[in-house]
């Protein structure tokens, strides 16, 4: 069965420097939630798109924006990178309001030196 | 959210019930409880959920108080590759509502 495909799975970018991070959700799927987690964090949410509108939105920083496509394909593009934006970045999709959970991709871990 | 409760950390022997609780006093009628886990940095995944019945299905059993002010997660038979980090969110179902993720409970299953 197809899965949330998350890319690239590693990145490493230098501080001050941009990273785009992309999320392809489960087909038909149409919301895409993003979020961070640090090491030894749990995760936290960032931001949410249903029918690619904006449709919550957590602690997710100014430096950051994220659109979610007409395919429903999400990116999430972080700019001016600092050290403490090193983190895991999951994505995952759902189809309300059946079925209830969502599924995660594997994430990008992201790396900031 | 409602905000639920979990205990640390939780040991298990390989092959025994693991029973892990949750407390969500403050939940809404219309929130249900999920739980997810996440086995060392890999993509949260979903076990199972309910409002206010028991649920099983082939990963576990969930255990809702009737007053649903607390539940257990039940893996049956844990294995060593149950070692994770569990998690109960409640949750308005049918929505496209955030999960938001509180300090879970790391299970460890010893051989």
């Amino acid at each position: 069965a197809a899965g949330v495909i998350q890319s690239p799975r590693h990145l490493i970018k230098e501080k001050r420097e941009t990273a785009t991070l992309k999320c392809y959700p489960i087909p038909r799927h149409d919301t895409v939630y993003w979020y961070q987690q640090g090491p030894g964090q749990d995760p936290q949410f960032l931001i949410s798109f249903y029918e690619k509108m904006q449709s919550d939105k957590g602690s997710i920083p100014d430096r950051f924006s994220a659109q979610q496509f007409s395919d429903y394909h999400s990116e999430l593009n972080m700019s001016s990178l600092e050290l403490g934006d090193s983190a895991l970045y999951f994505c995952a999709s759902s189809l309300p309001p059946t079925p209830p959970e969502a599924f995660f991709g594997q994430g990008t871990r992201l790396t900031v030196v | 959210d409602a905000k639920t409760t979990q205990p640390p950390s939780m040991d298990c022997a390989e092959g025994r019930a693991a029973n892990l609780p949750c407390n969500h006093s403050t939940i809404s009628g219309n929130e249900y409880v999920y739980w997810y886990r996440q086995i060392h940095s890999q993509g949260p995944q979903y076990i199972i959920h309910g409002l206010k019945n028991n649920e099983t299905n082939e990963m576990a059993s969930l255990i809702i108080t009737e007053d649903r002010k607390s539940s257990t997660l039940i893996l049956p038979h844990a294995t060593l590759r149950d070692t994770a980090v569990y998690y109960c969110i409640v949750r308005v179902e049918g929505s496209n509502y955030k999960l938001t993720f509180g300090k879970g409970t790391l299970l460890t299953v010893n051989p």
